[in-house]
């Protein structure tokens, strides 16, 4: 079964640090996104590509966050500098099409920020 | 007032019991609504969608939609300890922008189910 692939799984990394995050969808999904999970939360969306372009990053902080999507498949979430509030889970999903409901989630990236 | 609310728990059950989770969401053009399952420190599970008013079955799950009440659940029947995670009420709802629709999640119900 086709799954979403991220890297690494587990970041440990000091404040001011520059952190990267990858994530690789399941084979012919167009759709992209990147969200944040805060402990005792729920996922919430940084951003959303089609194929290479943003479509939103609307709750992206863009002073310290970016993410791009070069070549339509694979993806890369920047932070830099780490702050100690990013202490979080980074989720990406994918889904066939825009529009499409149905979103398959990576297994994560767990960040610890000293 | 938040777009998509949970009760955070935790709900306690005895093995096989029926598990209740409930979810409000804000937006009454909202046409699309999720279940996810997510065990600690996994990620979430899609277990399921509904999109028309009524009660959608699923092995042991059901979930049930009333769009006038802008409310959501899930049953669980015959809860397992396996059953026992964060359960995720996620919407299909319009962006603070206007400009794109986007999956929102509630914070969750933690459900223990006890052997």
């Amino acid at each position: 079964e086709a799954e979403v692939a991220q890297s690494p799984r587990y970041k440990i990394t000091e404040k001011s640090q520059a952190v990267a995050f990858w994530c690789d969808p399941i084979s012919g999904h167009a759709t992209l996104y990147w969200y944040r999970q805060i402990l005792g939360q729920g996922p919430e969306l940084l951003v959303q590509f089609q194929d290479e372009s943003v479509v939103d990053d609307s709750q992206l902080p863009k002073d310290r966050f970016s993410a791009e999507r070069l070549k339509g498949v694979d993806s890369t979430l920047k932070i830099q500098p780490a702050e100690l509030g990013d202490s979080a889970m980074y989720l990406c999903a994918s889904t066939l099409e825009l529009g499409a409901d149905t979103q398959y989630f990576g297994p994560g990236t767990r960040l610890t920020v000293l | 007032q938040k777009e998509v609310e949970q009760n955070s728990g935790p709900l306690s059950v005895p093995e096989g019991a029926i598990a209740s989770l409930n979810c409000t969401y804000s937006d009454r053009g909202s046409q699309s609504f999720f279940w996810y399952r997510q065990y600690s420190g996994k990620s979430p599970e899609l277990i399921m969608f509904i999109y028309s008013n009524g009660d959608k079955e699923d092995g042991r799950f059901t979930a049930q939609l009333n769009k006038a009440s802008q409310y959501v659940s899930l049953l669980i029947r015959d809860s397992q300890p396996s059953d026992s995670a964060t359960y995720l009420c996620a919407v299909i709802l319009l962006n603070s922008g206007g400009s794109n629709y986007k999956l929102t999640f509630g914070k969750g119900t933690l459900l223990t189910v006890n052997p």
